[in-house]
Order: structure tokens, then sequence, then C-alpha cells
């Protein structure tokens, strides 16, 4: 069973930019959450999804956001990158919302922002 | 909200027994997870706490006590392979937010 793939691994984009980030769950997997882990900030949630509806989301502007497609791949995106924005974004796949905690993890998109 | 708390580094030598603590500030949660990350890898899924007591995976058993607002990870038998990150976090009641801890970098020497 393939595990949750996530593309491009490695960015770089420049102030002002946009990036959209590309996520494809575990097969069977409803769920999707994404989230940004820096050194100081550790992991934080972003948000997450369940059958193409965002169900939750955590304390970042409206300059990120995301969305789900009818066969549960997911796509983040940040606007008007600033350079805080650098971050390994990880997303994370689960057959239910909520479930038994248990979260699948990609290997990440690092985002470097000059 | 949540905020969980761990230390930040952990040192231990192989064959050691090593406890991971995880205390936090609580509003409700569903239950309390252990992820283990290598450095440049994904976190991987450790364990799963719903109730109050242990849980035993292999070298690895976490626990849980809601009433002491704390919980702790042990990794026994200690491997050099066992050095990396390790999280604890917990999904939220309200805003169903996943929250996790700062990690805890623990170090196998030989």
């Amino acid at each position: 069973k393939a595990g949750v793939t996530q593309t491009p691994r490695y960015l770089i984009k420049t102030r002002g930019q946009q990036v959209t980030l590309s996520c494809s769950p575990i097969s069977g997997h409803r769920s999707v959450s994404w989230y940004q882990q820096t050194p100081g900030q550790g992991l934080q949630f972003l948000f997450e999804y369940f059958s193409e509806t965002q169900r939750n989301k955590g304390n970042f502007p409206g300059r990120f956001s995301g969305r789900q497609f009818s066969n549960s791949r997911s796509e983040m995106n940040v606007s008007t990158l600033e350079l805080g924005d650098s971050a390994l974004y990880l997303c994370a796949s689960s057959f239910i919302q909520g479930g038994t905690g248990e979260l699948f993890f990609g290997e990440g998109s690092r985002l470097t922002v000059l | 909200g949540q905020s969980l708390e761990q230390p930040s580094e952990v040192t231990a030598v192989e064959g050691a027994i090593v406890q991971i603590n995880c205390t936090y500030q609580t509003s409700g949660f569903y239950g309390l997870s252990w992820y283990q990350q290598h450095d440049g890898g994904a976190p991987t899924f450790l364990s799963y706490n719903a109730l109050d007591g242990l849980e035993e995976t292999g070298r690895f058993s976490s626990f849980l006590s809601r009433s002491d607002s704390y919980g702790y990870l042990l990794l026994q038998e200690l491997q050099m392979k066992d050095s990396a990150s390790y999280f604890c976090a917990v999904r939220e009641y309200y805003g169903q937010n996943f929250v996790f801890g700062p990690g805890t970098r623990l170090s196998v020497l030989p």
C-alpha cells in the first residue's frame, strides 16, 4: 500500500509569490490534515479536510488555504509569501476524521522563502 | 485550547530504558498520541492512549493519567536507531484541532 505522497519535496520562492503544495493520501483515507513544522514553533496544525470540506482550521492567517478533491487528494496554497513561511509542510491522512489518533504523514514539502 | 510540555532533550545509552514525559493543560481531548521523527523524515505513529493506563507495543509503552494531566512514552532496550525526536499530541474536543508537543530529542549513545 503506497504511503502519503507530497509534492514537490523542495521548493524555493521569493517574498510575495504564492505556492501550491500537493498531498495524495493513502488509498481509502478520506481525512487529510496539514501541518507547518519549524525549529522554533514545532508542529502546528493548519487545517483538516474530510469529504472535500474543511472541518477545522488552526491559527494561521487567511493567506493559508487549502482544498480537497473528490479523490481525497488535497492541496494547500500560501499566497503573498513571507520569510517566516519558510518551513517543512507536512500532510497527514487518516481513514476517518478523528479516529484513534493515528495519522500517517508524508515526507513533507520543504519551502524556502528568500 | 491545549498546551503540551515535553523535555527538550534526553540522553541514554544502548540497552537502557528511557521515559519521555508529556504534561498538558487540558480543556478536553480524545486521547494522547506519540510520534517518532528521525532527522529529515516524516513523523511516524507509535502509540495512542484513549483511556487511562498503559499501552504496550513491543519495546515501546505509553501511559496516560487524565487526572494528573500527564502521560509518558517508555522506550526499553534502547537501540541506536531510536535516536530521534518524539512528539506527544492530542486532538481537542473543542475545535477538533490536533495539538503537538514541542518534541523531545532522544540521543542514544553506544
